[in-house]
């Protein structure tokens, strides 16, 4: 167990719908990744966020948008959702701004119907 | 833009033989992660290389980074069922808007009795 917990662990939803991806980081990590895995796409950085702040982006689209909040724990918001939204979403965590050592959750299997 | 390859991208062998997965990333980044992911499981962090030169060992897998060469192995002596899994390597990259791991297309393992 990495000490990061994901909710929920399955969705399926409809195209067009708009979900929420929760996320509590390890206990005292202040920085969150969210990274996407597919079959075709492999897996891709998408958003970190440290300690409330955005850090930086990656290959997010301007349909999904992140928060973290004082708790630290994030969410990954994904709307307008499509087919090919289809994918694990893994949140990671780590102490520190720059990615020293990422400690992952389980992922939540997205599915869109 | 940081790119990391890996081959073979499919291994299979048998109990007790060595072998050897090849990482190599495009632009300078000095440090090196190596990851295992089981089948439809979390990603579970195995090495994280620091430096050039860098050998880190764990049970039957060692790890090296080579900067100047952009390349890092994970040597796999007298292998054994239990490895089977999906291992991936990961390059930090750091500026352009985009701080977060670039993880190679994973090499998938297996090792057979």
């Amino acid at each position: 167990d990495s000490g990061v917990t994901q909710t929920p662990k399955h969705l399926i939803t409809a195209t067009g719908q708009r979900v929420t991806l929760r996320c509590s980081p390890r206990s005292g990590d202040l920085s969150v990744y969210w990274y996407q895995q597919s079959l075709d796409q492999g897996l891709q950085f998408l958003i970190q966020y440290y300690n409330g702040e955005e850090r930086a982006k990656g290959n997010i689209l301007e349909r999904f948008s992140a928060q973290q909040f004082p708790d630290l724990h994030s969410e990954l918001n994904l709307s307008s959702l499509e087919l090919g939204d289809s994918a694990l979403y893994f949140c990671a965590s780590s102490i520190g701004q720059q990615s020293s050592e990422a400690f992952f959750g389980q992922g939540t299997r997205l599915t869109v119907v | 833009e940081l790119k990391v390859e890996q081959n073979p991208l499919f291994l299979s062998m048998q109990e007790g033989k060595n072998y050897t997965i090849y990482c190599n990333y495009s632009t300078t980044s000095d440090r090196l992660y190596w990851y295992r992911q089981d089948p439809g499981k979390s990603l579970e962090s195995l090495f994280v290389l620091l430096s050039n030169g860098a050998v880190k060992q764990e049970g039957r897998l060692m790890a090296s980074l080579d900067t100047k060469a952009r390349l890092s192995t994970l040597h796999i002596t007298a292998a054994v069922h239990d490895l089977s899994a999906t291992y991936f390597c990961a390059a930090f990259s750091s500026g352009g808007g985009a701080d977060g791991l670039t993880f190679g297309k994973g090499t998938h393992l297996i090792i057979q009795p």
